[in-house]
């Protein structure tokens, strides 16, 4: 059984570009959220994907945005790219037996030049 | 405001001592609290978590202890090994909710 996949791994970048990451949930999960994880800090949470809708966001501009298929798996994307937006992100995913765990996958190391 | 506060920042521990790691929150809405370990390069994994109802919930060498009046929770690493280090994140959240993480523990285990 295969946990949360995010590709790609790494990603280098400009400022000003866009780039568009993906996730696959783990196989029996409908939820997906997305964490945004600085050097040195704890994961921050960017929005959450149900039924491909986005049901919550956290505190991120709207350059950030998101998309869940009819398989659950989904995408994060981000316009205008920003030094600061330099970071790991992470998508986590949960099912509905047991809606607390959300279990994360290795993350895409994003580097904006 | 929905904090969670992770003390210390960093640990250091001798080879078969006990690591302890505390958190607080303040949002008494949330019901169930994880703890993850990263290794540098990964993504989170989720070590043990409890829920409010319960103070001390034990797996293997890891615990988690609970005092709801106080709002804090602590884990505790026994006999603490070398492949131990690793950064430590509590975290607090509700059903379907987002996760609010602390700022982590970086635990280095001497050998």
């Amino acid at each position: 059984d295969a946990g949360v996949t995010q590709s790609p791994t790494h990603l280098i970048k400009t400022r000003g570009q866009q780039v568009t990451l993906r996730c696959s949930p783990k196989s029996g999960h409908d939820t997906v959220s997305w964490y945004q994880q600085a050097l040195g800090q704890g994961p921050q949470f960017i929005f959450q994907y149900y039924e491909e809708e986005e049901r919550q966001r956290g505190n991120f501009p709207d350059r950030f945005s998101g998309h869940q298929f009819p398989n659950y798996s989904s995408e994060l994307n981000v316009n205008a790219l920003l030094l600061g937006d330099s970071a790991l992100y992470l998508c986590a995913s949960s099912g509905q037996v047991v809606s607390n765990e959300q279990f994360f996958g290795p993350g895409t190391r994003l580097t904006v030049l | 405001q929905q904090q969670v506060k992770q003390s210390p920042q960093s640990l250091i521990v001798q080879k078969g001592g006990i690591s302890i790691i505390n958190c607080a929150y303040e949002n008494t809405a949330f019901d169930y609290f994880p703890w993850y370990q990263q290794f540098p390069g990964k993504g989170p994994a989720l070590l043990i978590a409890i829920r409010p109802d319960v103070s001390e919930k034990k797996e293997g060498r890891f615990t988690i202890s609970f005092n709801k009046s106080a709002k804090q929770f602590s884990l505790h690493i026994m006999d603490s090994q070398p492949g131990d280090s690793a950064t430590y994140f509590c975290a607090a959240t509700r059903s379907r909710d987002k996760i609010i993480f602390g700022k982590g523990t970086r635990l280095h285990i001497l050998p």
